[in-house]
């Protein structure tokens, strides 16, 4: 069974420039996460998609948004990247929500020079 | 607001050596899951367990054993006999409240670093 899958693994762009990254979750699995990981703030929880609808929103400007097709995949999209939105971007998918056991992709290390 | 504070930033331990992890969390929820995580350097979190509220009971799990104390808010990690292959970021996480055909976060800790010398 294929774990999560995070395109691209790496990335480099200038501040001002928008970004799209993709998770393809594990077959069957409807809920998809994001996450930001930087050292100052860890783990943060960016959204949830469900069946193609956002069910949960964390604590992030509207620069940051995302959805997710028919098939689950999901993409999350920032807009006028800031220095500060350098991060390890990491999607999980489970079943049905968070409360299930969540796997994880190996996320995308964003750089914003 | 949903807390997890994990105190140790980093640890050091010689192989064989056993090593706990603490984690103490803060919910007004009744109901919640918590969750440990092994972060490798590869970058992906690697779940590693699961326990809900009203679940006290120790687990145990090869060289793997977790202690629930809902008294002191506490859910602390133990591994055995450390090894090498060990040497990771962990992380402990709370959801929330468990809502039917809902959405619960997880709420992480800042994670503790876990180095094993051989």
């Amino acid at each position: 069974k294929a774990g999560v899958t995070q395109t691209p693994r790496y990335l480099i762009k200038t501040r001002g420039q928008q970004v799209t990254l993709s998770c393809s979750p594990i077959s069957g699995h409807r809920s998809v996460s994001w996450y930001q990981q930087t050292p100052g703030q860890g783990l943060q929880f960016l959204f949830e998609y469900f069946s193609e609808t956002q069910r949960n929103k964390g604590n992030f400007p509207g620069r940051f948004s995302g959805r997710q097709f028919s098939n689950s995949r999901s993409e999350m999209n920032v807009s006028t990247l800031e220095l500060g939105d350098s991060a390890l971007y990491l999607c999980a998918s489970s079943l049905e929500g968070q409360n299930t056991e969540a796997f994880f992709g190996q996320g995308t290390r964003l750089t914003v020079v | 607001a949903q807390k997890v504070t994990q105190a140790q930033t980093e640890i050091s331990v010689v192989e064989k050596e056993d090593v706990t992890l603490d984690c103490v969390y803060e919910t007004r929820d009744t109901t919640y899951y918590l969750f440990w995580y092994k972060q490798p350097p590869s970058g992906e979190l690697v779940f590693l367990i699961r326990r809900n509220s009203f679940d006290e009971q120790n687990e145990i799990s090869g060289r793997y054993s977790w202690n629930f104390q809902k008294s002191t808010s506490s859910f602390n990690f133990t591994i055995t006999a450390s090894q090498v292959v060990d040497s990771a970021v962990y992380f402990c996480a709370l959801s929330d409240s468990i809502v039917a055909g809902g959405s619960e976060k997880l709420v992480f800790g800042k994670g503790t670093k876990l180095t094993v010398n051989p």
